[in-house]
C-alpha cells in the first residue's frame, strides 16, 4: 500500500518558535509539496520540490522554509511560526508526469498560540 | 494562467439524491483533470481523473467527463450515501510546471 505520512497529526506551537513539519513518502517519487488548507481558500501551495536538493516556491512561500535531503523527505520549516500560521498542512508526492495523481498524506493541524 | 473555479458549498442532500458538483477551469493546452475527496480528519484520495478530452473518469459511482467546449468536467452522481459526505476538490496540473492548482472545495452532507 503506498504511503504518505507526515511526521503529526496535531501540533500546539508558540510564536516565536521554530517549528518542522516532516513528511516521508514511499513510492520513490521525484516530486513532492506541501500546501495549507484553510477553509473557503481550498489548498494553497506553500513549496514543492522536483528532486533532492531542489525546490521552487509556491503561491504562499513567506514565513517558510523547506529541506529535501533526500529523495523520500520533504521537511517544512516555519523559522518564526505566527498565529497567523495556524492551519492545516498537507504534504504530497507525485511522479513527474501531468498524468499522474498526487498522494496525500493525512495532513498536520497546527496550532500557533 | 490557469484557473479551476468550483460551485461553493455547501451542498445538502438526501440519501439516493442527484448529485452534481460543477468545475470549469481554464488552461494552456488539454491538460489531465482530477478530482480528490476528502473524508473528515483525512488528507486527499484521487476519486478519478481524465487524461484527454471526452474522457469519462469514474470511480465508487461517481463519474466526470471532461468536455473541451465548454471548459468542464463536473462530477455526478446518481444516488449518494451518507458515506459520501466528504469535501470534493476539482484539479488540473498547471502547463510547464509541476505545480496543480485546486479549486476551493465543495462540501457535501447527506442526510438518512
Amino acid at each position: 500500500d503506498v504511503k504518505v505520512t507526515q511526521s503529526s497529526r496535531y501540533l500546539v506551537k508558540r510564536t516565536g518558535e521554530k517549528v518542522f513539519l516532516e513528511c516521508v513518502q514511499d513510492m520513490d517519487h521525484e516530486n513532492m509539496f506541501w500546501y495549507r488548507q484553510d477553509p473557503g481558500l481550498g489548498l494553497r501551495l506553500i513549496y514543492f520540490s522536483y528532486d533532492v536538493k531542489m525546490k521552487e516556491k509556491g503561491d504562499i512561500p513567506e514565513g517558510y522554509s523547506v529541506s529535501r535531503e533526500k529523495k523520500e523527505r520533504f521537511s517544512l520549516i516555519l523559522e518564526s511560526a505566527s498565529t497567523n500560521q495556524t492551519s492545516m498542512y498537507l504534504c504530497a508526492s507525485a511522479a513527474p508526469s501531468s498524468y499522474n495523481e498526487q498522494f496525500f498524506g493525512p495532513g498536520t493541524r497546527l496550532t500557533v498560540l | 494562467g490557469d484557473s479551476v473555479t468550483q460551485m461553493e458549498g455547501p451542498v445538502t442532500l438526501s440519501e439516493e439524491a442527484f448529485l452534481t458538483i460543477n468545475c470549469t477551469y481554464t488552461a494552456t493546452g488539454y491538460p489531465s483533470l482530477f478530482w480528490y475527496v476528502q473524508y473528515p480528519g483525512e488528507g486527499l484520495q484521487l476519486l478519478l481523473k481524465a487524461t484527454k478530452a471526452d474522457d469519462k473518469g469514474s470511480n465508487k459511482g461517481f463519474e466526470a467527463t471532461y468536455r473541451k467546449e465548454t471548459t468542464s468536467f463536473h462530477l455526478e452522481k446518481g444516488s449518494v450515501q451518507v458515506s459520501d459526505s466528504a469535501v470534493y476538490f476539482c484539479a488540473l496540473p498547471t502547463s510547464g510546471t509541476y505545480k496543480y492548482i485546486f479549486g476551493t472545495g465543495t462540501r457535501l452532507k447527506v442526510l438518512a
